[in-house]
C-alpha cells in the first residue's frame, strides 16, 4: 500500500531565511503525481505545488519549489525568502494516475518568526 | 472561483446521536470526497464518490455512511456518535475532466461528540 511520511511534526524559520520541508513516500508505481498542501489557521487547504513523476525537472512555483528525487522517493518543499504568512500546516500528498484519491502524509507545523 | 461550502464550522453533538455533515460544490465536480483530520494522523479518506449515486469507501469508513443524491451535495453521515468521532472533517471535490486536477477543499467541521 502507498505511505507518505513526514518525519518533521514541527519546524521553524526565520522571516526572509529558506527552510525544508521533508517528505518520502513508498509506491511500487512509475507514474503518479505529488502535492504539497498547506492548512493556515483558517483551516482552508490551499495546493503550493504539484509535480508529476513523469517530469525530471522539479517543479517551482514563486518562492516554493521541490526536489523530487525518484529513486529515493523523496519529495521535500522548499521556501525560499519566508514570509510571516507561511506559517501554516504542510501536508504532502501521493496521487496514482488514473485514480483521484490523495493519500496524505502527516503534517509538518511551520512557525515563522520575525 | 471554486467553492465547497461545509454547513458547520463548529458542531456539539452527544454519544449516539445521528449526525449529518453536509457539503456543497458549485463547479460541477463529478468527485466529492469526505476526509478526516487529527493531530498527528493527517487526513485520511473516509469515502468518496465520483458521481451521483455513486459512492466508494476509503480507508476508514466504519462508523459512517454518505448520500450523494444531486451532484453538487456529498453528504456524511454519522449513525450513531461516538467519542472517538471528534475530529475535524474535511470535504473536497475535483473534476477528473482535467488531468492532474487538484482538490479544492472546504473550510471544515470540526465536531466535538460529547
Amino acid at each position: 500500500a502507498q505511505t507518505v511520511t513526514q518525519s518533521q511534526p514541527e519546524m521553524s524559520v526565520q522571516e526572509a531565511e529558506t527552510v525544508t520541508l521533508s517528505c518520502t513516500y513508498d509506491t511500487s508505481e512509475s507514474d503518479y503525481y505529488l502535492f504539497w498542501y498547506k492548512q493556515p489557521p483558517s483551516r482552508q487547504m490551499i495546493l503550493v505545488i504539484r509535480q508529476e513523476a513523469y517530469k525530471q525537472q522539479n517543479a517551482t512555483e514563486n518562492r516554493f519549489s521541490v526536489n523530487f528525487q525518484k529513486a529515493a522517493k523523496s519529495f521535500s518543499l522548499k521556501i525560499s525568502d519566508s514570509q510571516l504568512g507561511d506559517a501554516a500546516m504542510y501536508f504532502c500528498a501521493y496521487r496514482m494516475p488514473n485514480t483521484d484519491k490523495l493519500i496524505f502524509g502527516t503534517g509538518t507545523r511551520l512557525q515563522v518568526f520575525p | 472561483d471554486v467553492k465547497v461550502t461545509q454547513s458547520s464550522r463548529y458542531l456539539v453533538k452527544r454519544t449516539g446521536e445521528k449526525v449529518f455533515l453536509e457539503c456543497v460544490q458549485d463547479m460541477d465536480h463529478e468527485n466529492m470526497f469526505w476526509y478526516r483530520q487529527d493531530p498527528g494522523l493527517g487526513l485520511r479518506l473516509i469515502y468518496f464518490s465520483y458521481d451521483v449515486k455513486m459512492k466508494e469507501k476509503g480507508d476508514i469508513p466504519e462508523g459512517y455512511s454518505v448520500s450523494r443524491e444531486k451532484k453538487e451535495r456529498f453528504s456524511l453521515i454519522l449513525e450513531s456518535a461516538s467519542t472517538n468521532q471528534t475530529s475535524m472533517y474535511l470535504c473536497a471535490s475535483s473534476s477528473y475532466r482535467v488531468a492532474n486536477e487538484k482538490l479544492f477543499f472546504g473550510s471544515g467541521t470540526q465536531l466535538s461528540v460529547l
